[in-house]
């Protein structure tokens, strides 16, 4: 099994904050990146997806990726208590390859 | 767009019977379909994968011939857990890859408990 790493949290930050999130991957070949937003008792949701080295941005979101590192981050700016959630990363080898999860990390948002 | 509906989102039945979970994808075509299933406060966990018109691939661990998993068109799976048992009761969720981008979106998830 090819793991992805995530800290399991939770973490916390004030209404307003920037929460930064981080995953690192093994397997080197892996070629593009999810992040996932689970509510409670709910199925996880795509937030964005990202491909390149490099920040991608999508409103208050921005996801990093750095393959020499083998680690993937997602930023939440101005964070608001309805982001309170579990953010899983996932991983995909190529085009075709099924999604490897991360055990995800909980996020809380303090009013 | 993306949308996926799963059918039932709650199901309690007795041990021994048969469950039926029903994925649509509603506006997009998935050429492969993804079933996870979640304990409480633990990770997804992939059960199988099934490309259209083809068996699914079942993961080490899930046993093919209890969970009965039909790809029968490029808009519907479904999932069938045989002869159900208390230590079946998970949630259970289907995921679609869209063919057109290989993205991979998510059903609402169906909450199983066998008692």
């Amino acid at each position: 099994q090819k793991e992805v790493e995530q800290n399991s949290g939770p973490l916390s930050v004030p209404e307003g904050a920037i929460a930064s999130l981080n995953c690192t991957y093994s397997d080197r070949g892996s070629q593009s990146f999810f992040w996932y937003r689970q509510y409670s008792g709910k199925s996880p949701e795509l937030i964005m997806f990202i491909y390149s080295n490099g920040d991608k941005e999508d409103g208050r979101f921005t996801a990093q990726l750095n393959k020499a590192s083998q680690y993937v981050s997602l930023l939440i700016r101005d964070s608001q208590p309805s982001d309170s959630a579990t953010y899983l990363c996932a991983r995909a080898l190529g085009s075709q390859g099924n999604l490897i999860f991360g055990k995800g990390t909980k996020l809380s948002v303090k009013p | 767009g993306a949308v996926v509906s799963q059918h039932p989102s709650r199901v309690i039945c007795k041990s021994g019977t048969s469950v039926k979970i029903e994925c649509r994808s509603l506006d997009f075509q998935a050429t492969t379909m993804f079933w996870y299933r979640q304990f409480p406060k633990k990770s997804l966990m992939l059960m199988a994968t099934s490309n259209e018109g083809s068996k699914a691939t079942y993961e080490q661990g899930v046993e093919k011939d209890k969970f009965l998993i039909n790809h029968a068109s490029l808009t519907l799976s479904t999932l069938t857990v045989t002869s159900a048992h208390p230590e079946d009761s998970s949630f259970y969720i289907c995921s679609p890859r869209e063919a057109r981008t290989d993205t991979q979106y998510f059903g609402p998830g169906t909450r199983l408990t066998v008692l």
